[in-house]
């Protein structure tokens, strides 16, 4: 009974390098989440996947920012050239179909960019 | 836009007082709500919903109404206790939206024994 996992529970990185965040959703869940959540904030929607595909990308704050579900399972959250800014908690959620609002959350990816 | 607001933290209690959070909210459509919970060191997890009007979510000792007049979902409990403590987010999902969800800011709780 494995819930969402995500793997670095914990990373730093320096200024303008690339960083690579992963999400392992629950077995059989089609739709997976990625949220962000700055300190003292709740999370903000980045990204959403139906499957493969990204059904809604609009959340993604810039170009630097990519996110990838190849075989519809796992994904990854690709950051390129970060910036300090780019601190912040990521989270991934997933659920067994959309529209009933009921989220499976990560414990997140602690990102610090230095 | 859709908007979550919640009261402020952090909340400091003493067990078995009675407690009150508020969540106002905004959106263009007919929302559900929701509030989610976030024990130290884990994922948020779903505490209780509602769908529409006057319908009325609860869970562990939590219960929060669905109030389309003042467009409110205030989380209540009787009385808590010290495993209560985290952090308490309040969201909505409107119909249709992709997103899912919208956030609010989160209240800290902490109870005392």
């Amino acid at each position: 009974g494995a819930g969402v996992s995500q793997t670095p529970s914990n990373k730093v990185t320096e200024k303008g390098k690339y960083v690579e965040l992963r999400c392992d959703p629950i077995s059989g869940h089609t739709a997976l989440y990625w949220y962000r959540q700055s300190l003292g904030q709740g999370p903000e929607f980045l990204i959403y996947f139906q499957g493969t595909g990204a059904a809604d990308d609009s959340g993604l704050p810039n170009d630097r920012f990519f996110a990838v579900r190849p075989e519809g399972s796992v994904s990854t959250l690709k950051i390129q050239r970060t910036e300090r800014g780019d601190s912040a908690v990521y989270l991934c959620a997933s659920s067994a179909r959309t529209g009933n609002g009921e989220l499976f959350f990560g414990e997140g990816s602690r990102l610090t960019v230095l | 836009g859709n908007s979550v607001t919640q009261m402020e933290g952090p909340v400091t209690l003493s067990e078995e007082a009675f407690l009150t959070i508020n969540c106002t909210y905004t959106a263009t459509g007919y929302p559900s709500l929701f509030w989610y919970v976030q024990y130290p060191g884990e994922g948020l997890q779903l505490l209780l919903k509602a769908t529409k009007a006057d319908d009325k979510g609860s869970n562990k000792g939590f219960e929060a109404t669905y109030r389309k007049e003042t467009t409110s979902f205030h989380l209540e409990k009787g009385s808590v206790q010290v495993s209560d403590s985290a952090v308490y987010f309040c969201a909505l999902r409107v119909s249709g939206s992709a997103r899912q969800l919208t956030f609010g800011s989160g209240t800290q709780l902490t109870v005392l024994p």
